[in-house]
């Protein structure tokens, strides 16, 4: 099965801040690649997906790249209501779809 | 607007069958354009995906879990359902069911139901 790996995995930021989270993929899925956010309690949310479209109704601020194997979600200036949990999730390897283990994104 | 709603026993004895339904409203399930699934998240953990299915009946799962998981789909009750047999602890989890539009993604998730193994 095809590994991601997430880093980092906590990341301390500030209100303002530009932020990246990078995604490895074990060997290359194109440009097969979701990025989701989660709130404690809540179902992750779809963010990105095809590695840089943005899914309707996310701000502007959110932003993903990369193809092959290396992968970036980028906000270009936290706001409060971002800090959560972010996960990668390949959709390469047909229907056998596994997610990084995600990133904490904190309050500095 | 659509909506998924996960359904059945939060408490379930070591050595059974865990059983859930996600009910689908606000749209069909039998759409040719999207498949749907069943993804698990242990407290405190990341996300696993179980597996999915077509409106056809067709499935796929996770090579780790698939000699224990059954998904089927009902679409006159517009309903699919999850079947995990031989349980442990270690299959304690939130279980969410979502749509997901092929290769792009999960787009819409039920709120999720915490599933407890233990005697």
């Amino acid at each position: 099965d095809i590994q991601l790996t997430q880093s980092p995995s906590f990341l301390s930021a500030s209100v303002g801040d530009r932020v990246t989270i990078t995604c490895r993929a074990s060997q290359g899925i194109s440009s097969y690649l979701a990025w989701y956010q989660q709130k404690p309690g809540k179902a992750p949310k779809l963010l990105i997906y095809a590695a840089s479209t943005l899914q309707s109704g996310v701000p502007s601020r959110f932003s993903g790249s990369g193809s092959g194997t290396e992968f970036t979600l980028t906000i270009s200036s936290l706001q409060p209501e971002d800090f959560a949990t972010y996960y990668c999730q390949q959709l390469n390897s047909y229907l056998r779809y596994t997610f990084g283990q995600g990133t904490k994104l904190e309050i500095k | 607007q659509l909506q998924l709603q996960e359904s059945g026993p939060g408490l379930v004895k070591p050595s059974e069958t865990l059983s859930l339904t996600c009910t689908v409203s606000g749209g069909s399930i039998s759409s040719s354009s999207y498949y749907w699934g069943w993804i698990r998240q242990p407290p405190g953990k990341g996300l696993e995906w179980i597996g999915s299915i077509y409106y056809s009946g067709s499935t796929y799962y996770n090579p780790s879990l698939k000699s224990r998981v059954t998904i089927s789909v009902d679409t006159s009750k517009n309903q699919f359902s999850l079947k995990l047999s031989s349980v442990t602890a270690a299959d304690t989890a939130v279980y969410y069911c979502a749509r997901e539009r092929s290769g792009r993604g999960f787009d819409y998730w039920g709120q999720g139901t915490l599933v407890t193994v233990s005697s």
